[in-house]
């Protein structure tokens, strides 16, 4: 049974870098053909994606998001990480990871069939 | 980001029908097939009960179905039961990424 489990700080200050880690367990990230992500579930404003990553390194960015963001994977470990920069109150939310149901699908188009029990973070001082 | 238009709220009675719908442009909705829903208990991770419009992943009761007309996407839970007192989310693929509403709270009266 394929297990997701989010962790990282859960507040950050203001200005600062957000950075989660996603840990895989029951099955392999690496030649699993399947893209790994990140949703956020803000208050009042419903889920929002956020990004992906493949087992190779390449990577797929919310273009609303993309200047702040990187998403990166370490197959030695069976993990991806989240990294935010420059947060404000407004990216205060519960940071899912997540798999989709295919593999290939680097968006989530096919629906998200797995996810993290999720980390809420948040942004003050 | 555009995020796609659903009701804040829903209801029925247990045995009832109820549906949502989830509202978006010719550019998302209206254009792919690709609409998924997802529902969510309270501290709990969404999951998924439709994808690409009508489809149902293994396990989901077929109380659930899903259509879609122009640029609204519709998910119909027939039989209400308690257990479906939860908030329900749809997204759709746009453009080069995935774009979802902002959940409708559907309670069982």
């Amino acid at each position: 049974q394929l297990q997701l489990q989010e962790s990282g700080p859960g507040l950050v200050k203001p200005s600062e870098t957000l950075a989660l880690t996603c840990t895989v367990s029951g099955g392999s990230i690496s030649g699993s053909y399947y893209y790994w992500g990140w949703i956020r579930l803000s208050p009042g404003k419903g889920l929002e994606w956020i990004g992906s990553v493949y087992y190779s390194g390449t990577t797929y960015y919310n273009p609303f998001l993309k200047s702040r963001l990187t998403i990166s994977v370490d197959t030695s470990k069976n993990q991806f990480s989240l990294r935010l920069t420059s947060v404000t109150s407004a990216d205060t939310a519960v940071y899912y990871c997540v798999r989709p149901q295919n593999n290939y699908d680097n968006t989530g188009n096919s629906g998200f069939a797995y996810w993290g029990q999720g980390a809420l973070v948040t942004v003050s001082s | 980001q555009s995020a796609l238009t659903q009701p804040p709220s829903a209801s029925g009675s247990p045995g009832q029908s109820v549906t949502i719908s989830c509202t978006g442009t010719n550019s998302d909705v209206g254009f792919y097939r690709l609409v998924s829903w997802y529902q969510r208990h309270p501290d709990k991770a969404p999951k998924l009960i439709i994808y690409e419009v009508t489809k149902r992943p293994s396990g989901v009761p077929d109380r659930f179905s899903g259509s879609k007309s122009g640029n609204t996407a519709y998910l119909t839970v027939s039989g209400l039961q308690a257990e479906d007192d939860a908030d329900y989310y749809c997204s759709s693929y746009a453009d080069s990424h995935v774009i979802f509403g902002g959940g409708t709270k559907v309670t069982v009266l």
